[in-house]
């Protein structure tokens, strides 16, 4: 079955700073990979997702980019700010949404 | 209206108890699925609902039993749970069909202890 790596499992950056998380795939098959972000008491949020015919995606201060031939995607969030502070998830689908393990991001001002 | 719905928001149980878990959407999406949450870990699936039908069981336990009696009700009936069942119980919907996969939205969740 899919299995997705996440890395890494904590990110401190200053505030303006950007921050970067990478995950890996191992289902050649999968082909929709969408990003989450779940603050305290909250359920996950979708921010991002991106699908197998694309490369990269934006929105704002948020990118996706996908490599289907290494089976690597990774979150970019620029200009950071204290509200980023989150735990955030990737994950990839094939028949059901498989998520990486988290990323505990923390925006210091 | 992109909201779900989940009540209640915290449940404590005892491991005799019977109670159910009730989540409401009302975006006309057809696949709805629940999805168990520990501390510090990701959701992990439990179920999927498509059309009002069950779809996809994660091997859960029978103690756990999905319920879906319309399409914008799923219901988490639950008996004789164990204290390692205690977490964040999580409902989620999406369309359906083709063109997908699509998004999922998250309910709020809820709070699970068994005592």
């Amino acid at each position: 079955g899919e299995n997705v790596e996440q890395h890494p499992s904590t990110l401190s950056v200053q505030e303006g700073d950007s921050a970067v998380i990478k995950c890996t795939y191992s289902d050649s098959a999968s082909n929709y990979f969408p990003w989450y972000k779940q603050e305290l008491g909250k359920g996950p949020q979708l921010i991002i997702d991106i699908r197998s015919n694309v490369g990269e995606k934006k929105d704002q201060r948020i990118a996706v980019t996908l490599n289907k031939t290494a089976k690597h995607f990774s979150l970019h969030i620029t200009e950071t700010q204290p509200e980023d502070s989150a735990v955030y998830f990737c994950a990839a689908y094939y028949d059901k949404v498989i998520f990486g393990p988290g990323t505990s991001l923390s925006v210091i001002p | 209206d992109t909201e779900v719905t989940q009540t209640p928001k915290h449940l404590v149980m005892g491991m005799t108890n019977k109670k159910s878990l009730k989540c409401e959407q009302h975006m006309g999406h057809r696949a709805m699925y629940w999805y168990k949450q520990k501390a510090k870990k990701p959701p992990e699936l439990m179920f999927v609902y498509s059309y009002e039908k069950l779809s996809i069981n994660e091997s859960v336990p029978s103690r756990f039993s999905p319920e879906c009696p319309n399409s914008s009700l799923l219901n988490l009936h639950l008996h004789a749970l164990q204290p390692e069942d205690s977490a964040l119980y999580l409902c989620a919907s999406s369309l359906q069909g083709a063109g997908g996969p699509y998004e999922q939205y998250f309910g709020p969740g809820t709070r699970l202890t068994v005592t």
